[in-house]
């Protein structure tokens, strides 16, 4: 069964530096993909980043990237320039891409603090 | 990216009625995906909806208590049964992305507390 360990459960950051948010995922399964979620305190989860397990860049989306390190089964999420806006709940997430179904296990996320 | 809305926002409600939740994509997607999240958790999956097929629950969740429907390619609703202040919870539905399968949304997700 797939498991995703997140084992920071809070963040501090000053505005403005950057920081690392760890994942590490357990399969079995060659083929997966691996999500990065922000829940704000409104509830919604916002797509951030993905990486596919075959993917051999790490991903990056603006201030995002993915340090994507498959034989440590790790994909630590890098938030660079941090902003207030930034302070959420932040979950890593993985999908069997060979199933039929694109179903998504979840850590069990990272309360992110950016201060001024 | 896909926009899905979801209806209502936020309920309260009392033990022992049901709540139905609606779920609205502005595209056609073939599978739809029901997740809970508890109080302070992290999100778990309920089920998931394909269109003119029944839905496919994850162990722990059964039709009775969290029975779907998945009318057309655009819209699914999930109801919670028979209330219990366990159930208060956040429900959100998601779909893949409409490009591809490395994307996947989520709704703005329906707060439910249970009295």
């Amino acid at each position: 069964a797939q498991k995703i360990t997140q084992t920071q459960p809070g963040m501090f950051v000053q505005e403005k530096e950057a920081v690392t948010l760890d994942c590490t995922y357990d399969t079995s399964d060659q083929s997966y993909g691996l999500f990065w979620y922000k829940q704000p305190s409104s509830g919604e989860m916002i797509f951030l980043i993905y990486q596919g397990s075959y993917d051999e860049q790490n991903a990056t989306e603006g201030r995002y990237s993915l340090n994507f390190q498959k034989a440590r089964k790790s994909a630590n999420l890098v938030i660079s320039a941090s902003q207030l806006g930034d302070s959420a709940m932040y979950f890593c997430a993985m999908r069997d891409v060979n199933t039929g179904f694109q179903k998504l296990v979840f850590g069990t996320g990272t309360r992110l603090l950016v201060s001024p | 990216s896909a926009v899905i809305s979801q209806k209502p926002s936020r309920d309260i409600c009392q033990r022992g009625t049901s709540l139905t939740i609606q779920c609205q994509v502005d595209s056609q997607v073939t599978m739809m995906f029901w997740y809970r999240q508890q109080p302070g958790q992290s999100l778990t999956l309920i089920a998931t909806a394909n269109q003119g097929s029944e839905a496919t629950y994850e162990s722990g969740f059964v039709i009775d208590k969290f029975p779907i429907s998945r009318p057309n390619l655009t819209f699914s609703t999930l109801t919670v049964s028979n209330l219990s202040p366990e159930d208060s919870s956040i429900y959100l539905c998601s779909v893949e992305g409409r490009d591809s399968y490395n994307e996947q949304f989520f709704g703005p997700g329906t707060r439910l507390t249970v009295l």
